[in-house]
């Protein structure tokens, strides 16, 4: 079983659709939670960040933890051509150890 | 708003070749970190460095690989005789080291090894 997994899509959605993007992983040592977008050729970008269960917003995006199912989802309300990118979630076990990444899911949202 | 910068953005060199990647993290940053995106892949933790010293490396990191803060700005990663299955995209990170256990990535160097 892979540690993390995530669908890498590609995920198509129509301008204004909310989307749901999700993570589950096995590592039960897991804490720390995050999203980071990823356009073509470039560095991901963070953004959002979660410790532990719980929900964390911010503006358009939604971070939901639930560690008790090992499942992580990114919402995004909406959904705007500019959103179209890679989506990577990613983990770790401890503060400043490594990251454990997905696949990354790809995001196309068309006008 | 600060970023991490790395250079070259791309490197292309021939099998057996010495390559030296380069990054400048955030100033106020303590953690650094090296990624790498073999193209299509995931992206893979390499190795982690704190206090002039690793702090954990993974199975891809062997003899081939060290790393290096040699001025207190910069942060290197030399591969020695590079080899064909290197060819990937290498990221460096950083993290402050309090407050959000949050890692900001640089824009990547795309190492090219025919």
């Amino acid at each position: 079983q892979k540690e993390v997994e995530q669908d890498p899509g590609p995920l198509s959605v129509p301008e204004g659709a909310i989307v749901s993007l999700n993570c589950t992983y096995s590592n039960s040592a897991f804490q720390y939670f995050m999203w980071y977008r990823q356009y073509s050729r470039k560095g991901p970008e963070l953004l959002m960040y979660t410790y532990s269960s719980g929900n964390k917003e911010d503006g358009r995006f939604t971070a939901q933890v639930d560690k008790s199912s090992k499942y992580i989802s990114l919402f995004i309300r909406d959904s705007q051509p500019s959103d179209s990118a890679t989506y990577l979630c990613a983990m770790s076990a401890g503060s400043f150890q490594k990251l454990v990444f997905g696949t990354g899911t790809r995001l196309l949202v068309s006008p | 708003e600060p970023e991490v910068t790395q250079t070259p953005s791309h490197q292309v060199t021939q099998m057996g070749q010495e390559v030296i990647l380069r990054c400048v993290p955030i100033s106020n940053h303590l953690y650094f970190y090296w990624y790498r995106q073999i193209l299509g892949q995931k992206v893979e933790f390499l190795v982690s460095f704190y206090n002039n010293e690793i702090s954990e490396k993974s199975e891809i990191f062997d003899d081939q690989f060290s790393v290096e803060r040699p001025d207190g700005s910069n942060f290197t990663l030399k591969i020695r005789s590079t080899k064909l299955e290197d060819s990937a995209m290498y990221f460096c990170a950083g993290d402050e080291g309090q407050g959000a256990d949050t890692q900001y990535f640089g824009p990547g160097t795309r190492l090219t090894v025919l």
